[in-house]
């Protein structure tokens, strides 16, 4: 069974940016097709923030695509988040979920327990 | 960007009810999922191609719709499902999610 599990700086200054990490254990990363980051603000619902997909191609939120990048390091077994110009609306709890994608099927099926990150000024 | 919206924001229902939540979506989409967050936890994938349960799933759970109208339905309430439940769409990136429904016990 696949674990995942992020980990990074649990306290980030306005401005700065912030890097995360979700190492993946149990299964080898290759084995999933796709990888998805969500966030969820502090009482609020959730917001996907991006995915990749195995060949490296991503996709962004519109809203953080001029901040944000996703990669993986297969070597490593594990994928990266890196926000930048972070924002007191940047605190949230960030989750990275494995993800099928293949012919209108679609699931995030393993969700890491979540890191949360806030934002000081 | 696809929005999602869902029905009602909260619901009590007495156990071994019914609770019946909608999603709403503002174009149609042929790709939408069912997720539970109980409090504490990461959300739970319960529901692929808006009828397909997870491995595992209880059969009280089930989806339904198609276009623009999904609803997730539990039958028979039970204490565990207390939780927030969320739709999300994968028709189109970005995969927005519904804003949540909180299930409480009546």
């Amino acid at each position: 069974q696949v674990h995942l599990q992020e980990s990074g700086p649990g306290l980030v200054k306005s401005s700065e940016t912030l890097s995360l990490t979700c190492v993946v254990s149990g299964d080898s990363i290759s084995d999933y097709n796709w990888w998805t980051w969500v966030r969820q603000t502090p009482g609020k619902g959730l917001e996907w923030v991006g995915e990749i997909f195995q060949t490296g191609k991503t996709n962004y939120s519109p809203s953080l695509k001029s901040r944000v990048t996703i990669s993986v390091d297969r070597s490593m077994n594990h994928l990266s988040l890196t926000l930048t110009s972070v924002t007191a609306a940047d605190t949230a709890t960030y989750y990275c979920a494995s993800t099928y994608m293949s012919s209108g099927s679609y699931r995030l099926d393993h969700w890491g327990q979540g890191i949360r990150v806030t934002v000081s000024s | 960007d696809i929005v999602l919206t869902q029905s009602p924001d909260s619901l009590a229902v007495s156990l071994g009810e019914r609770a019946t939540i909608s999603c709403k979506s503002s174009q149609s989409v042929n790709c939408l999922g069912w997720y539970q967050q109980r409090p504490g936890q990461p959300p739970n994938l319960l529901i692929f191609r808006t009828s397909t349960r997870k491995s595992g799933v209880p059969d009280r759970f089930s989806g339904s719709g198609s276009g623009t109208d999904f609803t997730l339905t539990i039958n028979s309430l039970q204490a565990d499902d207390v939780a927030v439940y969320y739709c999300q769409q994968c028709y189109a990136a970005p995969r927005t999610f519904g804003p949540g429904t909180k299930v409480e016990i009546k």
